[in-house]
């Protein structure tokens, strides 16, 4: 079945450091590739996402870009900020059940240090 | 636009007792999921409906969990009887076609079972 991988965390960095945590996934079919982020005490918020094969998500100064031939969509920031610190999940939906299940990865957890 | 709803934010119930949680998603949303996060995990789908239909239920534990989505519109989960292993946030999700560019997540309810 299809299923999303992620990098172990925690991830601790200094402000303004650059940020990569990596995703890979196995889906068949064309899935639509998002990361979640999640603050503590709070709900999962879409931070960005991509529906086909070379697009590049961004917002709020991350990006990612879906490689097909890699299979991966890993998250990246030039610079991070304590307000940074959160978990972050990766996730698919549209793979091979296509009924719209979002399947997410375990999540990486990243602490920022000023 | 209102995000999706969720009450109670926090449940302590005793073990074998029953509890059920609500979900009020964003208008228009035809698509709605229910998801288990256990600390330190990703998000497990419990059940997806579409409309007032069931999409997909099969990690659901049938015997002690039950979901409804009456008019297509709002939501009730229910556990009967809870189990110490059933401690975990359970959050609402909805979206809009089928989960193709993302869903958007209540804030979540916060289960705990002693």
């Amino acid at each position: 079945g299809d299923s999303v991988t992620q990098m172990e965390g925690p991830v601790t960095l200094s402000e303004e450091a650059f940020l990569t945590i990596n995703c890979t996934y196995t889906a068949t079919g064309y899935p639509s590739l998002f990361w979640y982020v999640q603050y503590p005490g709070e709900g999962l918020q879409l931070l960005l996402k991509a529906t086909k094969a070379d697009d590049k998500g961004s917002n709020k100064g991350f990006e990612a870009t879906y490689r097909k031939e890699t299979t991966s969509f890993h998250l990246e920031k030039g610079s991070v900020q304590v307000s940074d610190s959160a978990v972050y999940f990766c996730a698919l939906s549209g793979g091979s059940s296509n009924t719209g299940k979002l399947i997410f990865g375990q999540g990486t957890t990243l602490q920022v240090k000023p | 636009e209102a995000g999706v709803a969720q009450s109670p934010r926090y449940k302590i119930i005793e073990k074998r007792q029953s509890v059920a949680f609500w979900c009020n998603p964003i208008s228009g949303h035809a698509t709605l999921y229910w998801y288990q996060q256990i600390l330190g995990q990703g998000p497990k789908l419990l059940i997806q409906f579409q409309n007032n239909g069931v999409v997909d239920d099969s990690q659901l534990p049938k015997d002690r969990f039950s979901a409804e989505r009456l008019k297509g519109v709002d939501s009730t989960l229910k556990i009967q009887p809870a189990k110490l292993e059933d401690s975990a946030v359970y959050l609402c999700a909805s979206s809009s076609d089928r989960g193709r560019v993302g869903a958007f997540f209540g804030q979540g309810t916060r289960l705990t079972v002693v």
